[in-house]
């Protein structure tokens, strides 16, 4: 199954913006949008973002996402060392009745 | 505090068989759907099946159909993976995650994950 399509790596600055981005098409991101986890190495992965922008309570407002179309962006303003991990997007896809992953952005706090 | 916990992984031989199990506490178990996800090593998340609330609606991945089967008994807070047929690259953590697609979002909970190899 066709997957979405994530940058494999973004490395910014301590304190700087990072923007990931998640391309898929009308029957997935376009459809109902993203979802963003984040996962660090060895751990099961944490849901960051729903319905774009909506975030769980226990998530930093540092991380913000939108959808433009076939798009989805997920921003990480004022980088921390913590952010270090891997991001996935995921939508669910109406024309192959699954949920489709990206294959994960490795985001680097330099 | 939701929890989710995966048990069943282990070695197994490639043509052989495996059950995995997913114990939820926390909420609601018979009120949400709920996943199967995969990460082989090294790699990234791969969806694999999703359950309804009532078990009667369930979708895999194209990777899977056929050889493994998702059910579920709510009245034990139970999720399973019966996985037949196994290969070499069925070699991955397994995951169970919660899914409340239709309220928020899909994957707000994921268990620790079990491990499982596929190897002779």
């Amino acid at each position: 199954q066709a997957g979405l399509t994530q940058p494999p790596s973004v490395s910014k600055g301590l304190r700087q913006t990072a923007t990931l981005t998640c391309t898929g098409n009308s029957n997935n991101v376009g459809f109902q949008g993203a979802v963003w986890l984040q996962q660090h190495q060895g751990h099961p992965p944490k849901l960051l973002s729903y319905r774009n922008n909506n975030r769980p309570s226990r998530i930093s407002e540092r991380f913000s996402a939108s959808t433009s179309g076939n798009t989805a962006s997920l921003t990480i303003s004022g980088l921390q060392p913590e952010d270090e991990a891997d991001y996935y997007c995921s939508a669910w896809d109406s024309g192959l009745s699954a949920y489709v992953f990206g294959a994960g952005t490795k985001v680097t706090v330099l | 505090e939701v929890q989710l916990v995966e048990s069943g992984g282990g070695l197994v031989q490639p043509g052989g068989s495996l059950r995995l199990s997913c114990v939820a506490s926390g909420f609601a178990f018979g009120d949400y759907r709920m996943d199967w996800v995969r990460q082989a090593p090294g790699k990234g998340l791969e969806w694999l099946s999703y359950i309804n609330n009532g078990g009667d609606s369930i979708h895999y991945a194209d990777s899977v159909k056929g050889r493994f089967t998702i059910s579920r008994d709510n009245a034990k807070n139970s999720l399973y993976l019966q996985m037949n047929s196994l290969r070499d690259e069925d070699t991955a953590v397994y995951y169970c995650a919660r899914d409340d697609y239709d309220t928020t979002a899909p994957f707000d909970y994921w268990g620790q994950g079990t491990p499982v190899t596929v190897s002779s």
